[in-house]
């Protein structure tokens, strides 16, 4: 089975700096989606940037980015010019590509996320 | 508008007492599926299913059941709640099984007393 791992519980920057959020991932398969979803005060689940594994590219999305590193199993999340609106909660989030893999479930296997904080 | 929707947002209820979540997805999505989310834990599925009548457990199944007789709609039923099942839960659904695409609904805060 997958797990992913997000060790940083809590983190803090201070507004219009640049901040990395770590996950880490492990699994067997070699076709896969790796996602980042925020989670504001509200409890909505937002799509923030995905990456597919076959993709070298790292994905950009305005002043989010990610660092995936494939053979590391590593897929960080960088916020550039952090803003008061990206206070929240933080989920990394793994999905296999491949049909009934994982014991069928087919679904997202989440970390336990980071809070981020942001400093006025 | 291309959306999941949860019923009811907010529930208070005690141990025991039947009730049951809506979920439905307008998108003639394939797969839809339950999360719960709890602090600390992140999200876990509780149920899936990849079309109609088909339905299959998550990893934390235990005290839930669900139905896929439409393909909108997918209810997770709670037969005995008890205290230990609150928590926040979550529908989503996605075109096809393992999709790169996936919608969620906005969340249904359970408190079993």
């Amino acid at each position: 089975a997958q797990t992913v791992t997000q060790s940083q519980p809590e983190m803090s920057v201070q507004e219009a700096e640049t901040v990395t959020l770590s996950c880490t991932y492990d699994t067997s398969e070699s076709d896969y989606y790796l996602f980042w979803y925020k989670q504001p005060p509200s409890r909505q689940m937002i799509l923030v940037i995905r990456q597919e594994a076959y993709k070298q590219q790292n994905a950009t999305e305005n002043r989010f980015s990610v660092n995936f590193q494939k053979a590391a199993k590593s897929f960080s999340l960088k916020i550039s010019d952090s803003q008061l609106g990206d206070a929240a909660m933080y989920f990394c989030a793994y999905r296999s590509d491949t049909e009934n893999s994982g014991g069928g479930a087919d679904g997202l296997t989440f970390g336990k996320g980071t809070h981020l904080i942001i400093q006025p | 508008e291309a959306q999941v929707t949860q019923n009811p947002r907010y529930l208070i209820t005690v141990t025991g007492k039947k009730l049951t979540v809506t979920c439905s997805q307008n998108m003639n999505h394939e797969y839809m599926s339950w999360y719960r989310q709890d602090p600390g834990l992140g999200l876990r599925q509780i149920y899936y299913s990849m079309n109609v009548e088909v339905t299959d457990k998550g990893d934390v199944p235990e005290g839930y059941k669900v139905s896929r007789k439409e393909k909108r709609n997918f209810p997770l039923i709670l037969e005995s709640p008890s205290p230990n099942q609150t928590s926040l839960y979550f529908c989503a659904s996605s075109p096809r099984p393992n999709s790169y695409e996936q919608y969620f609904g906005p969340g249904t805060r359970l408190t079993v007393t």
